[in-house]
């Protein structure tokens, strides 16, 4: 079975702190992404990397980065922690297009 | 940009009852279609999916309809059980970097 380990299942910061939410999978998959859960929203989808370096915008990429040094590990990073950014956030990786996503249990931050 | 609507938003169902959740898109640039189940305290998971060369697709309990010409698709539960109470979403992808998930349903299976 895919594993896709995410660092922290709780987290909470104070605004203006910088945040690292970690994730690794271990099935060698190609694609790696970042999502953020909120209610009545659904899944929106922040960066998403197809390979090692490799980085791509989502649909709401403001306020965030991501780091792939690894093809196993996708960093998503809150270079100054807001308010509006607590949420539940899901890292997924999948092998290839029209491949099905295996998701982290995700990560709640909490920015006060 | 929104590009799928889900509906409903939640839904209560007695236990053996057919739950129906439903999503409809706005464009034909779609190759693949899923739907996610999501537990508390879990991230989502691959429930069952469609691609649009199919009209049906029957996986145990679990079937997807699927209507190109209306640019819906649907998940429908048979005898549906208290242990399928979570969270569902429908999914479009259109390549790796587009899958656009809907808003979300919360389906809860009475006793």
């Amino acid at each position: 079975d895919v594993k896709v380990t995410q660092s922290s299942r709780y987290l909470v910061k104070r605004t203006g702190e910088k945040v690292f939410l970690e994730c690794v999978q271990d099935m060698d998959h190609e694609n790696m992404f970042w999502y953020r859960q909120d209610p009545g929203l659904g899944l929106r989808l922040i960066y998403f990397s197809y390979d090692v370096k490799m980085k791509e915008k989502g649909d709401i990429p403001e306020g965030y980065s991501v780091s792939r040094e690894k093809k196993e590990r996708f960093s998503l990073i809150l270079e100054s922690a807001s308010t509006n950014q607590t949420s539940m956030y899901l890292c997924a990786s999948s092998p290839g297009e029209d491949s099905p996503l295996h998701f982290g249990n995700g990560t709640r931050l909490t920015v006060t | 940009q929104q590009q799928v609507k889900q509906s409903p938003q939640s839904l209560i169902v007695q236990k053996g009852g057919i739950p129906i959740i439903n999503c409809a898109y706005e464009n034909t640039a779609f190759d693949y279609f899923p739907w996610y189940q999501q537990f508390p305290g879990k991230g989502p998971a691959l429930l069952i999916a469609i691609r649009p060369d199919v009209s049906e697709k029957k996986e145990g309990r679990f079937t997807i309809s699927f209507n190109k010409s209306a640019k819906q698709f649907s998940l429908h539960i048979m005898d549906s059980q208290p242990g399928d109470s979570a969270t569902y979403f429908c999914a479009l992808y259109s390549s790796a970097s587009k899958i656009i998930f809907g808003s979300g349903t919360r389906l809860s299976i009475r006793p």
